[in-house]
Formats: structure tokens, C-alpha cells, sequence
């Protein structure tokens, strides 16, 4: 059961273009929602993280849409850069495990962003 | 330190071989995960460590795999008698709780080779 559907699997996008990136979720305990960006050969890194209590969080270029009735959100990269070029995955967790606080995150399956000159 | 760090970078066994793969946290760092990362399935979470304790095991894929924390720092991932469907980029995040609890910072990982 695939608990964080992620799309699209891979994305072309002009420089200076926006890279939208839509994932879905089926659990509705998940209350941290959080993006990574991870580069060939490095390990993910956070990027931008929303919880369910707000629509929308943005921080610079990067902005985060949550639709918590659909079970949806997104990821919107503005003024899309070379840089940018990666695999980013979407990502959700819930509230831990018998108190003990486990935020294990279950990943989407990723989409390989590249961003053409 | 600086960041998350795991030993070795790559790893090339044969079938039926036991491997062990470290992962050194941020100082500090009471939380560890282990996570695998492969082709077909992507990112999935395989055991959490809170301090020396490991009170979610459930995304270990079966007996062959283990691991254990020391000292609330450095964790072992043992796989016994790999097989070659165990190929694949082992990752491991470690965290604070606190106000950002939940951001999990990961290591560079481990890339398994099962000849």
C-alpha cells in the first residue's frame, strides 16, 4: 500500500519557469508534511516542511500548497534555476509510537526535476 | 559534528556475506533512522533508535537484519547472509526533539552492492 502517492515521476522545466510537483496522501494521522531535495550521490535534505493547520507556507523560491480535505499537497519551485536540478520527494509523518516519538517519514516515490538553461 | 556520517561509502559483497554499515549522528542527537533507499521502492523507513533503545523496529525486512545503537551515538546496521535484493543506498537521519523535532538531517548513505 503505497501511503504517499508522488507526481510527476520526472519534470522538464525552463529556466525561470515554475516546477509544480503534486503528491496525495491516504493517512489522515499524518501531521507533518515535509519536502527534500536530494542531489546525485548526497543523502535528502529538508527543504521546506508544511503541517496541516495552514494553507500554504512559503520561503524564498519555494512554496508549499496543503489541501488537507483532498489529502493533497504541493510543491511550487518559482523562478525555476539549473540548480535546482534534482530529485525532490515528498514526505509525511505522524504523531509517534507510544509516546516513544517516532517521526519515521514515509517517502513518495520522487520526481527527478531537471531545469534547462 | 558538522553533519551526519556513514561508513563505509560503498560496500560490494558476495551473496551470502554479513555486512555491517555505521552511521555517526549530529552530535547530540537523541534520535536515529535508518532508511533504505532503492529503485523499485524508493525511500522506506527500516528502524528507529531513541537514545540506545529501539522501540520501532517495523520496517526491518526480515530477521537477517539488525541493528543497535551504543553510547545513544554511533548504530550499526547489520545484514546477515545478504541476498541480492538487499542492494541498495542505506540511509541514515538523525534528529533532536524539540521545536524542530521533526526535521530529520540525513548522511550521504552507504551504497550496497550483493554480487
Amino acid at each position: 500500500q503505497q501511503q504517499v502517492k508522488q507526481s510527476p515521476q520526472s519534470l522538464i522545466v525552463q529556466k525561470g519557469g515554475i516546477s509544480i510537483i503534486n503528491c496525495a496522501y491516504e493517512n489522515t494521522a499524518f501531521d507533518y508534511f515535509p519536502w527534500y531535495q536530494q542531489f546525485p550521490g548526497k543523502g535528502p535534505a529538508l527543504l521546506i516542511a508544511i503541517r496541516p493547520d495552514v494553507s500554504e507556507k512559503k520561503e524564498g523560491r519555494f512554496t508549499i500548497s496543503f489541501n488537507k480535505s483532498a489529502k493533497q499537497f504541493s510543491l511550487h519551485i518559482m523562478d525555476s534555476q539549473p540548480g535546482d536540478s534534482a530529485t525532490y520527494f515528498c514526505a509525511a509523518s505522524k504523531k509517534g509510537y507510544s509516546g516513544a516519538g517516532s517521526y519515521q517519514l514515509t517517502f513518495g516515490k520522487g520526481t527527478k526535476l531537471s531545469v534547462i538553461p | 559534528g558538522a553533519g551526519v556520517s556513514q561508513s563505509p561509502s560503498n560496500k560490494v559483497t558476495e551473496k551470502g556475506k554479513d555486512v555491517e554499515l555505521r552511521c555517526d549522528p549530529i552530535s547530540g542527537h537523541t534520535a536515529l533512522y535508518w532508511y533504505r533507499q532503492s529503485l523499485g521502492q524508493g525511500l522506506e523507513f527500516l528502524i528507529y533508535f531513541q537514545g540506545n533503545s529501539a522501540p520501532d523496529k517495523s520496517g526491518l525486512p526480515s530477521d537477517r537484519f539488525s541493528a543497535e545503537r551504543t553510547g545513544g551515538s554511533v548504530s550499526t546496521l547489520t545484514i546477515q547472509r545478504t541476498q541480492q535484493e538487499d542492494s541498495a543506498v542505506y540511509l541514515c537521519a538523525s534528529s533532536q526533539p524539540g521545536a524542530l523535532r521533526d526535521t530529520q538531517y540525513f548522511g550521504p548513505g552507504t551504497r550496497l552492492t550483493v554480487l
